[in-house]
């Protein structure tokens, strides 16, 4: 049981190149999320899906697009990347898209676009 | 709009003392939950504890426990019997559901220094 992981671990890309981060989880979560943390920013929601086939915009959705084709998997990318997406990228999930349950965080992606 | 504040950048504790991590929300939803996850510095999110706002009573997960005043909309996190292992970096979040669609906020984070 490998719970959440993300794949790649670090990256660093030139302006305008673009890539898809990948999440996967192994406990049967409905609830998959993208979050950004940026220094003394906390975390920030891109995107979340609620479900396979399902995708909503967080709060800071620009620049990002992502899908959820199979239940297990969450992408997220970048079509275009500049310098302002340099951060720390974590994936989470949750069972259930109620209140009390709690998410579980990948190891995260250090991305810089130089 | 919803939001989430930490007040404390850094706080300071001796090992085996209490610490009081503080949060404070704004929301006008009768229904959301808190957390509380630990970041150590290797960069994993940790969840720690969760606090409904229909609970009647604090939550507790151990040597944690929220100290939860929802006429005051605070969240603070007591962390009892510090230890090193304890230092991290400490965020309260809030997360609502409103008609199927997921808010989940956080906050700024603060840094907990144990010292020995």
């Amino acid at each position: 049981n490998a719970g959440v992981t993300q794949t790649p671990k670090f990256r660093v890309l030139k302006t305008g190149q673009s890539m898809t981060l990948l999440c996967a989880q192994d406990m049967n979560h409905e609830y998959m999320y993208w979050y950004r943390q940026d220094p003394g920013m906390g975390l920030r929601l891109i995107h979340y899906s609620v479900g396979e086939g399902t995708t909503a915009k967080g709060e800071v959705p620009d620049g990002y697009n992502v899908s959820r084709l199979k239940k297990q998997n969450f992408l997220l990318g970048l079509e275009s990347a500049a310098p302002s997406q340099t951060s720390v990228y974590f994936c989470a999930s949750s069972l259930m898209g109620y209140l009390n349950y709690e998410q579980y965080f990948g190891p995260g992606t250090r991305l810089t676009v130089t | 709009a919803q939001k989430i504040t930490q007040t404390q950048p850094g706080m300071f504790v001796q090992e085996k003392e209490a610490v009081t991590l503080d949060c404070t929300y704004d929301t006008s939803d009768p229904s959301y939950g808190l957390f509380w996850y630990k970041q150590p510095s290797s960069g994993e999110m940790i969840f720690l504890i969760y606090q409904g706002s229909y609970d009647q009573q604090n939550a507790t997960e151990g040597r944690y426990s929220l100290n939860f005043q929802k006429a005051r909309k605070s969240a603070n996190l007591v962390i009892s019997a510090s230890q090193l292992g304890d230092s991290a970096m400490y965020f309260c979040a809030m997360r609502q559901t409103q008609g199927g669609s997921e808010k989940l906020v956080f906050g700024k984070g603060t840094k907990l220094t144990v010292n020995p």
